[in-house]
């Protein structure tokens, strides 16, 4: 069965950074590109950005650029999202979510068919 | 960015009934428009994928349709399990950008 599982929920304050972790298991790790979505409390949703597991590139949200690092370890299919210079507007449900289709293939990404759990990252002094 | 504008925020709906979604693209976006699914404290769920593609597993009472920038959801008859809040998502260009959602109760 494919799975998605993130790390655990992060109380950080304003100005630190923040790491959350999101390993895959059942199914070709490097075969699917993975994105990060977040979602503030009681709000909707905000994509992150992409990252292409096999071709190694990356696509970040312009209003995180500079904040933001997504990586991948191919060794542990894990995938990480780092941001830093956290604010209170960074707390937020972070997820990790696979596109449904593999890298290749003639359909367009940006389908998202497995998402992790969620981790919750809460900003406060 | 294409701004997506999804009607109602909110719906009241009996067991049976049908109901309704609607999403606005501001640029013409294809078919590349997705419906998920979210209920409190999970993460969202696709159900439609490219306008009108019912993920497998799904049930057949959920439907989508639409192309261009306007895109129509529907619940032909609606379930007490469908309390949730519903989003659309294009996928046309990058950055991928969702509706505000739709908070359905019964």
């Amino acid at each position: 069965q494919a799975l998605l599982v993130q790390s655990g929920a992060e109380v950080k304050k304003p100005g630190a950074s923040v790491t959350v972790s999101c390993k895959a298991s059942g199914y070709p790790f490097t075969s699917y590109s993975l994105v990060w979505v977040r979602q503030a409390p009681g709000q909707g949703l905000e994509w992150m950005g992409w990252i292409s597991v096999y071709l190694r590139n990356t696509n970040y949200a312009e209003e995180l650029l500079g904040r933001v690092t997504m990586t991948t370890d191919t060794s542990t299919n894990t995938a990480y999202l780092e941001l830093r210079s956290l604010t209170s507007d960074d707390t937020a449900v972070y997820y990790c979510a696979r596109d449904r289709v593999p890298y290749g293939d003639e359909n367009p990404p940006g389908s998202f068919d497995m998402w992790g759990q969620g981790t919750m990252v809460t900003v406060s002094s | 960015d294409i701004q997506m504008t999804q009607t109602p925020s909110s719906v009241s709906a009996s067991v049976g009934d049908r109901v309704t979604i609607t999403c606005q693209a501001s640029h013409g976006i294809s078919h590349y428009l997705n419906w998920y699914q979210q209920k409190p404290g999970k993460a969202p769920k696709l159900l439609i994928y490219a306008a009108s593609n019912l993920e497998t597993g799904v049930p057949s009472r959920f439907s989508g349709g639409g192309s261009g920038a306007d895109f129509i959801f529907t619940i032909s008859s609606l379930q007490p399990e469908d309390v949730a809040t519903y989003f659309c998502q294009q996928y046309d260009k990058l950055p991928y950008t969702f509706g505000q959602g739709t908070k359905l109760e019964i």
